[in-house]
């Protein structure tokens, strides 16, 4: 069974713009948590999607947003894009939102110049 | 709030045991969580211990959870080079309310020929 995939794997945008991210869940999963990590901050939470619903939020600016579809498949969207907005950012998938078996993609580096 | 530490570095010889340690806060936490990192890689979910378990054997891997003292590490048997990477420590209360994850800054294991 194929991993969690995302695209792109990188990316590099100028300060200002907005950027688009993907995730592909693992085939039947239906959660899907974004993260985002950077050598100063670690890993922090972003949001988590089920069935087309933004379920939690974590502490960011409204800058960050996301979506997820019929099939799953979710993508978040950061606008005005920061120099600090540089970062990994991880989706992970689980299987229902009762699961506590979390799996994570190979990540999206974002360069903001 | 929630935190889990970790300290940073963690230098062995192969063929030694590794033990990596984490301290956590948040007392509702349900699942503890061990993963591992890469380079240019995601995370890569290692095992995990339910709060009530004290102990979890997973062929090299053996997690040990003191619940009174909120502390959980990470044994790894016999390690190899390939076990260089980076560990994070996280827990999750896993409710249908908070499914984020809290990580650990992580601790990189150096394994030395």
């Amino acid at each position: 069974k194929a991993g969690v995939t995302q695209t792109p794997r990188y990316l590099i945008k100028t300060r200002g713009q907005q950027v688009t991210l993907s995730c592909s869940p693992i085939s039947g999963h239906r959660s899907v948590s974004w993260y985002q990590q950077t050598p100063g901050q670690g890993l922090q939470f972003l949001f988590e999607y089920f069935s087309e619903t933004q379920r939690n939020k974590g502490n960011f600016p409204g800058r960050f947003s996301g979506r997820q579809f019929s099939n799953s498949r979710s993508e978040m969207n950061v606008s005005t894009l920061e120099l600090g907005d540089s970062a990994l950012y991880l989706c992970a998938s689980s299987l229902a939102r009762e699961s506590y078996e979390q799996y994570f993609g190979p990540g999206t580096r974002l360069t903001v110049t | 709030g929630e935190d889990v530490e970790q300290s940073l570095f963690l230098s062995v010889r192969e063929g030694d045991s590794s033990v990596i340690n984490c301290t956590y806060t948040d007392s509702s936490s349900t699942y503890l969580y061990w993963y591992k990192q890469e380079p240019g890689a995601g995370l890569q979910l290692l095992t995990y211990i339910f709060s009530n378990m004290d102990m979890k054997q997973d062929q090299r891997l053996t997690v040990l959870l003191n619940k009174k003292d909120k502390h959980l590490s990470l044994r790894i048997a016999d390690t190899q080079t390939g076990d260089s990477a980076i560990y994070f420590c996280a827990e999750g209360p896993m409710d249908t309310g908070r499914r984020a994850l809290t990580f650990g800054s992580g601790t990189r294991l150096q394994v030395q020929p």
